[in-house]
């Protein structure tokens, strides 16, 4: 079957712009993820959700990053404002939720910011 | 101190021989461990993941746990060049958080 989708696979932005990641989870998924990956950070969480719960926001670095989930599948990450540092891979993980923790990632978006 | 700590190598192995690869965290309460392999300019693949102690194989990888010890590590039989790439280990924190905190790889490479 299909796997994670993220669109785009790589977007430049100036900075200051604001840029929305999509990312489509494995289909019957309820539970999905953002990490980011940058060569100073590591792989880092930014959010997650599942089902209809609130999502966990702990990892979102500023109020300049927010996401949405519509419908229980696809969300989009938003970044305001971007910034140099806001540079990374981006990316999107989906799993069967509840019990199940195995992640599946997508191909991410590599965001550069000049 | 980090939560996840892997040496980030390059750990180099002749091509057939067992790699070995090491991961410790600091969460006592971690409560599902995984690997992921990444190729360069790819993203993170799962290939274990392990939820109680003692081993668990998969062809030719074994994860093995100790909750005791905190340490998780997986083992490759039979490395092949193919299997050159970083390995992430990743946990969950803290009781119910689905999370995953990565360490920061060990990269390895088999020789042909």
């Amino acid at each position: 079957g299909a796997g994670v989708s993220q669109s785009p696979s790589n977007k430049v932005t100036e900075k200051g712009k604001d840029v929305e990641l999509r990312c489509d989870p494995i289909s019957g998924h309820t539970a999905l993820y953002w990490y980011r990956q940058s060569l100073g950070q590591g792989l880092e969480f930014l959010i997650y959700f599942q089902g209809n719960s609130a999502p966990d926001k702990s990892g979102l670095p500023s109020d300049r990053f927010s996401a949405e989930r519509t419908g229980g599948s696809v969300s989009t990450l938003t970044i305001q404002r971007t910034q140099q540092e806001d540079s990374a891979v981006y990316l999107c993980a989906s799993s069967r939720g509840q019990e199940i923790y195995e992640q599946y990632f997508g191909p991410g978006t590599r965001l550069t910011v000049t | 101190q980090k939560e996840v700590e892997q040496n980030s190598g390059p750990l180099s192995v002749p091509e057939g021989a067992i790699a070995s690869l090491n991961c410790t965290y600091s969460d006592r309460v971690s409560q599902s461990f995984f690997w992921y392999r990444q190729y360069s300019g790819k993203s993170p693949e799962l290939i274990m993941s392990i939820y109680s102690n003692g081993d668990k194989e998969d062809g030719r990888f074994t994860a093995q746990l100790n909750k005791a010890s905190q340490y998780v590590s997986l083992l490759i039989r039979d490395s092949q060049p193919s299997d050159s790439a970083t390995y992430l280990c990743a946990v969950t924190s803290g009781t119910g958080r689905r999370a995953l905190t990565f360490g920061s790889g060990t990269r390895l490479q088999v020789q042909p």
